[in-house]
């Protein structure tokens, strides 16, 4: 497709149920963006990928969230034991440079996210 | 620690009018800047986009400009249109961190015909 697609949109997990979310970023996109919205704040970074490395994991707030792209290309979020504090919008992008002088001239993508609500 | 503010929650401008968001950031490494709009129930799209070189970069109607020794940007947009209302988010970030952005909280824009 022409941009980055999430799914599924929407998720309602009971506390203690593990979720998986699912990102198809651009194709041709060597980078891959998982970030967090929490409601009324901005988005805020979880982890990178360059193709299938994951190079930067520093946001990822427990252990309990785990994020693969096994073939570079889709990525998966997955979250083990929801807790009421994950009930948030996930947000995937890519784009085709990520780090470096290069990516001033390639921005993120964005796709429309997961909102996700745990009960 | 928020190292990126927009004081404003939201602004609401007249049609035809010039809208101004304000931004401003604490982490002096911070070299690049970006505006991000975001319509409801969709993702964030970029609009524009400043490095530290410059003071001032133009795209059609947006306008934004970089204050670096105040650490401050704004977004202008003129004129205002209804399609603008949307929320806007600054972002930054910096040349090893590249699209590692840190994100403001937004500001609702309401454009009113």
């Amino acid at each position: 497709g022409a941009g980055v697609s999430q799914s599924p949109r929407y998720k309602v997990a009971k506390r203690g149920q593990d979720v998986a979310l699912r990102c198809d970023p651009i194709s041709g996109h060597v980078s891959l963006f998982w970030y967090q919205q929490a409601l009324g704040q901005g988005p805020e970074f979880l982890t990178y990928f360059q193709n299938e490395a994951q190079l930067d994991k520093s946001g990822l707030p427990s252990d309990r969230f785990f994020a693969e792209r096994p073939e570079g290309s889709v990525s998966t979020l997955k979250i083990q034991r929801t807790q009421q504090e994950d009930s948030a919008v996930y947000l995937c992008a890519s784009s085709l440079v990520s780090f470096g002088l290069g990516s001033y001239n390639s921005p993120l993508h964005f796709g429309n996210g997961t909102r996700l609500t745990v009960t | 620690d928020q190292q990126v503010k927009q004081n404003s929650p939201s602004l609401s401008v007249q049609e035809g009018r010039i809208s101004i968001l304000n931004c401003d950031y604490t982490n002096s490494m911070f070299d690049y800047f970006l505006w991000y709009k975001k319509y409801p129930a969709e993702g964030p799209t970029f609009l524009i986009s400043i490095s530290s070189i410059k003071d001032k970069n133009e795209d059609g109607r947006f306008t934004v400009f970089l204050n670096k020794s105040a650490k401050h940007l704004s977004l202008h947009i003129v004129p205002s249109q209804p399609g603008d209302s949307a929320v806007y988010f600054c972002a930054a970030s910096y040349m090893e961190y590249g699209n590692k952005l840190v994100f403001g909280a937004g500001t609702i824009l309401r454009v009113k015909s």
